[in-house]
């Protein structure tokens, strides 16, 4: 099945710099690469994704690239501001072989961003 | 939280009860899913269902059942909770059935098996 390894686990800048975390994945069938924000207590929250027949997309100050030949993917923050700080999680999905459909999200084990003053 | 609600929000109980937390999702997707999240582990897929009555396994499945009789209502069952099944659980959401379709997330129910 599909594996997703994410890094680093730990981040940490100072604010106004940039932010990157990469991902790779293993199965060459996923085509759809969501990136989560989670803060301490609440529910992922989808921030950006990315399909497979794009390679790079933008939202303000969020972006994520793709790379289907290297099979791997990153998010990167701009203009990081504390606000920011919180887990990120990328996430690999595939279509689901079998009855009824749907897709099956593979997750990587989160990075922990901490914006500095 | 894109109209999805978790109850409850916090439970304890003890090895060798049953528990069951409901997810309820005003959106009226199609698809359902229940996550567990553990440190280390990220998120990982318990069971999720495609329609009314037809749910399917995901990669971590042993000792959760799920039923779903409503559009709107998922249920996760721990027949007999043990302490490994302390965790989060995350509710989530999804309209589409083709590969690629966004997933949103619940609030989370953190579970404690004493």
């Amino acid at each position: 099945g599909e594996n997703v390894e994410q890094h680093p686990s730990t981040l940490s800048v100072q604010e106004g710099d940039s932010a990157v975390i990469k991902c790779t994945y293993s199965d060459s069938a996923s085509n759809y690469f969501p990136w989560y924000k989670q803060e301490l207590g609440k529910g992922p929250q989808l921030i950006i994704d990315i399909r497979s027949n794009v390679g790079e997309k933008k939202d303000q100050r969020i972006a994520v690239t793709l790379n289907k030949t290297a099979k791997h993917f990153s998010l990167h923050i701009t203009e990081t501001q504390p606000e920011d700080s919180a887990v990120y999680f990328c996430a690999a999905s595939s279509p689901r072989r079998g009855t009824g459909g749907g897709n099956k999200l593979t997750f990587g084990t989160g990075t922990q961003l901490k914006v500095e003053l | 939280d894109a109209g999805i609600t978790q109850s409850p929000r916090h439970k304890v109980t003890e090895t060798g009860t049953p528990v069951t937390l409901r997810c309820h999702q005003t959106e009226n997707h199609r698809y359902m899913y229940w996550y567990r999240q553990d440190p280390g582990h990220g998120l990982r897929l318990i069971h999720y269902s495609y329609g009314v009555k037809d749910t399917d396994k995901g990669e971590v499945s042993d000792g959760y059942s799920v039923s779903r009789s409503k559009t709107e209502d998922f249920l996760l069952t721990l027949e007999s909770a043990t302490s490994s099944q302390t965790s989060v659980y995350f509710c989530a959401i999804g309209s589409s059935g083709e590969g690629g379709s966004e997933q949103f997330f619940g609030p989370g129910t953190r579970l404690t098996v004493l």
